[in-house]
């Protein structure tokens, strides 16, 4: 079974720049999760769908992250523009029936650097 | 809100000892569901383990074991045997209505 993938590995931007960051779950895995990840910190869920549904945007800073998820496969998440403290890992995961007992997948993360 | 809480930021251990990992949790719902991942330097979070609030029995992954103790709201996680490559951060996490929060982590360093 492939696990979730995720690109770019790293990224570095200059603020007020923007950045996208690409996301394909499991396949069959009908949710799907971003984190942000701060140096020293526990992941923060920015968003999850449910398909191409949102089930949580609630921590999602609206004025500048941007997700979405076409056809309930693959998502992009989107940051314009960035700031300094966005310079995090930004981690993608998916599950099969959502979090309640069904353990999330990561990916590798990507590395986002904000100068 | 849920809140969990992991109070070692770091912990020393020697290789084949135990290992135990405090993780205390604030919830009011009687249904959720607690985890431990493993973040090694690398950066994938790897799921360890998993327990249901309504599960009697504590939850076993081969040198992992979960210690639940539900009146105290702690899930303590428990390496048997460690190995140099159990050094890793781990988190706790909790599950309430689908939503996955993670605790701060505890940075586990095995000594040969």
């Amino acid at each position: 079974e492939a696990g979730v993938a995720q690109s770019p590995r790293y990224k570095i931007i200059e603020k007020r720049q923007s950045v996208a960051f690409w996301c394909n779950p499991i396949s069959g895995h009908a949710t799907l999760y971003w984190y942000q990840q701060i140096l020293g910190q526990g992941p923060k869920l920015l968003i999850q769908f449910q398909n191409n549904g949102v089930v949580d945007d609630s921590q999602l800073p609206k004025d500048r992250f941007s997700a979405e998820r076409l056809k309930g496969v693959d998502s992009t998440l989107k940051i314009q523009p960035a700031k300094l403290e966005d310079s995090a890992v930004y981690l993608c995961a998916s599950s099969l029936h959502g979090a309640v007992n069904s353990p999330l997948h990561f990916g590798n993360g990507t590395r986002l650097t904000v100068t | 809100a849920q809140k969990i809480t992991q109070t070692q930021p770091g912990m020393f251990v020697q290789e084949k000892e135990a290992v135990t990992l405090d993780c205390t949790y604030d919830t009011s719902d009687p249904s959720y569901g607690l985890f431990w991942y493993k973040q090694p330097s690398s950066g994938e979070m790897i799921f360890l383990i998993y327990q249901g609030s309504y599960d009697q029995q504590n939850a076993t992954e081969g040198r992992y074991s979960l210690n639940f103790q539900k009146a105290r709201k702690s899930a303590n996680l428990v390496i048997s045997a460690s190995q140099l490559g159990d050094s890793a951060m781990y988190f706790c996490a909790m599950t309430l209505n689908e939503k996955l929060t993670f605790g701060t982590g505890t940075r586990l360093t095995i000594i040969p």
